[in-house]
C-alpha cells in the first residue's frame, strides 16, 4: 500500500529561524511529489516535484527530491508568524490517486 | 481563493440520516476528487471524477456515493451517517491528469458534523 511519511509531525521556531520539512515516500509507479500549506481551511498548492523537475524554488520557499531515497525536503528561510500552517506532502503514481502524509504542524514565534 | 466552491460550509445532522455535499470545480478543470480528513486520520482519497465519468476509487464506503454532471460540478452523497463520519469533506479540481502534471486546487471544504 502507498505510504507518504512526515517529519517531525510538530515545530516550533522563533521568527528568522530557518526550517526543513520531511517527507519520505513509498508510492507505486512514483511520478509526482506535491507540497501544501493548509492554513485554516483548504490545503494551498506549493510544489510540485517530478522526475523532469527535482527542485522548486518560489521565494522563501524551496524544495528538493530524491528519487533514489525516495524522500523530499521542504525549506523555509526566514521565517515569519504567517508561516505558521500545517504542511502537507503528497505523492502520486500511476492512478490519480494522491497520497497525503499526516502533516507537520509549523508554529513560528515572534 | 482557489476557485473550488464548496456547499454548504457547515452541516450538522443526526446518525442515520443522508446529506449531500456539492463542489463546483475552477473553470476549465475536467477532474473533480473528494478528500476527507479527519484529525488522527489526516487526508484520505475517496473518488476521483474526469469529465463525468469515474476515474480512481479510494477508501470510500458503500454508504458513499458521488458523480460529476455534464457541466462538471460534483455531489457527494453520504447515507445511514454513523458518528465516525464526522469530518471534514474536501474537494479538489484539476485541469487534466495528475500524472500528466496537473496539481490538485482544493476548495475550502465541508465540515459535517453527525450528532
Amino acid at each position: 500500500e502507498d505510504k507518504v511519511v512526515q517529519s517531525p509531525l510538530s515545530l516550533v521556531v522563533h521568527e528568522g529561524d530557518t526550517v526543513t520539512l520531511n517527507c519520505s515516500y513509498e508510492v507505486t509507479n512514483f511520478r509526482s511529489l506535491l507540497w501544501y500549506k493548509q492554513e485554516k481551511k483548504a490545503p494551498t498548492f506549493l510544489f510540485m516535484l517530478t522526475s523532469s523537475g527535482i527542485e522548486k524554488k518560489s521565494g522563501r520557499l524551496s524544495s528538493i527530491l530524491d528519487k533514489k531515497e525516495l524522500f523530499s525536503i521542504l525549506n523555509i528561510t526566514a521565517t515569519q508568524t504567517g508561516d505558521s500552517a500545517v504542511y502537507l506532502c503528497a505523492g502520486g503514481g500511476g492512478s490519480e490517486k494522491l497520497v497525503f502524509g499526516k502533516g507537520t504542524k509549523l508554529t513560528v514565534n515572534p | 481563493d482557489s476557485g473550488v466552491t464548496q456547499t454548504p460550509k457547515h452541516l450538522i445532522t443526526a446518525t442515520g440520516q443522508r446529506v449531500t455535499l456539492r463542489c463546483s470545480p475552477r473553470s476549465g478543470d475536467l477532474s473533480v476528487y473528494w478528500y476527507q480528513q479527519s484529525l488522527d486520520q489526516g487526508l484520505q482519497f475517496l473518488i476521483q471524477y474526469y469529465n463525468g465519468e469515474e476515474r480512481a476509487k479510494g477508501n470510500i464506503l458503500e454508504r458513499f456515493s458521488a458523480q460529476q454532471f455534464p457541466d462538471l460540478h460534483s455531489e457527494l452523497n453520504l447515507s445511514s451517517l454513523e458518528l465516525g463520519d464526522s469530518a471534514l469533506y474536501f474537494c479538489a479540481s484539476s485541469a487534466g491528469p495528475l500524472h500528466g502534471g496537473s496539481p490538485l486546487h482544493f476548495g475550502n471544504g465541508t465540515r459535517l458534523t453527525v450528532t
